[in-house]
């Protein structure tokens, strides 16, 4: 089952920081992130495994809590280069199969 | 190191027609991932291949197939084309079994069907 992402879009300016959530309405097994910016392919951010880990990359940092079945982004002191559609994907079971939300569009301006 | 790589970058099919798309994953990478990105849906995961054998399918009817070749290259079939399989078709490598190896995307093959 497809998770639901929120919100679908945010607007910020330089400097600013911004939260995505990404929830399932079924328990987790591991929850990716991938940004795609416009007319290229998705780039892997990082995967985060249940046990409620938090992990970084440079200042985009997320956690999972597998009790509620959700996952956050989160964007600190946005840079123009962070503008892009965030997904996420989660898998349900040890089944490697991801199933992804409908994606979180962010846009930073100067 | 060469990326992902797929083709054709762009394909026009007219409904009822059959379609076939090219991955070739990083060399190395033994698992070949393939997802349909139809425009306000995000990502849907249509296939999962393995050392050459599927392993997993997403809700996708039959017509979807496809195959991995022994050199891990893989192969999407769409069947029967209609005019909602018109999407971008995305095909993604990994190191192995496992989701705990991050997913290397290529560029997608725009499909249009009339």
């Amino acid at each position: 089952q497809q998770p639901v992402q929120s919100p679908q879009a945010v607007i910020l300016r330089e400097g600013e920081d911004a939260v995505i959530n990404c929830s399932s309405s079924k328990a987790l097994y591991s929850v990716h992130w991938y940004r795609q910016k416009h007319g290229e392919a998705p780039v892997f951010l990082m995967i985060l495994l249940k046990g409620g880990e938090q992990k970084g990359h440079d200042k985009i940092s997320a956690s999972f809590n597998e009790k509620k079945q959700q996952s956050s982004l989160y964007l600190t002191a946005s840079q123009l280069s962070y503008s892009g559609t965030y997904f996420c994907g989660t898998e349900g079971g040890n089944d490697y199969k991801l199933s992804f939300g409908a994606g979180t569009t962010v846009t930073v301006r100067a | 190191e060469a990326g992902v790589t797929q083709s054709p970058t762009h394909l026009i099919k007219t409904r009822g027609q059959q379609a076939t798309l090219r991955c070739s994953p990083i060399s190395g990478h033994t698992s070949v991932y393939w997802y349909q990105q139809a425009l306000g849906l995000g990502l849907q995961f249509l296939l999962w291949y393995d050392e050459g054998e599927e392993r997993n399918r997403g809700n996708f009817p039959p017509r979807f197939s496809g195959r991995q070749f022994p050199n891990y290259s893989s192969e999407l079939n769409v069947n029967a084309l209609e005019l909602e399989d018109s999407a971008l078709y995305l095909c993604a490598s990994s190191l192995g079994q496992g989701n705990y190896n991050e997913q290397f995307f290529g560029p997608g093959t725009r499909l249009t069907v009339l």
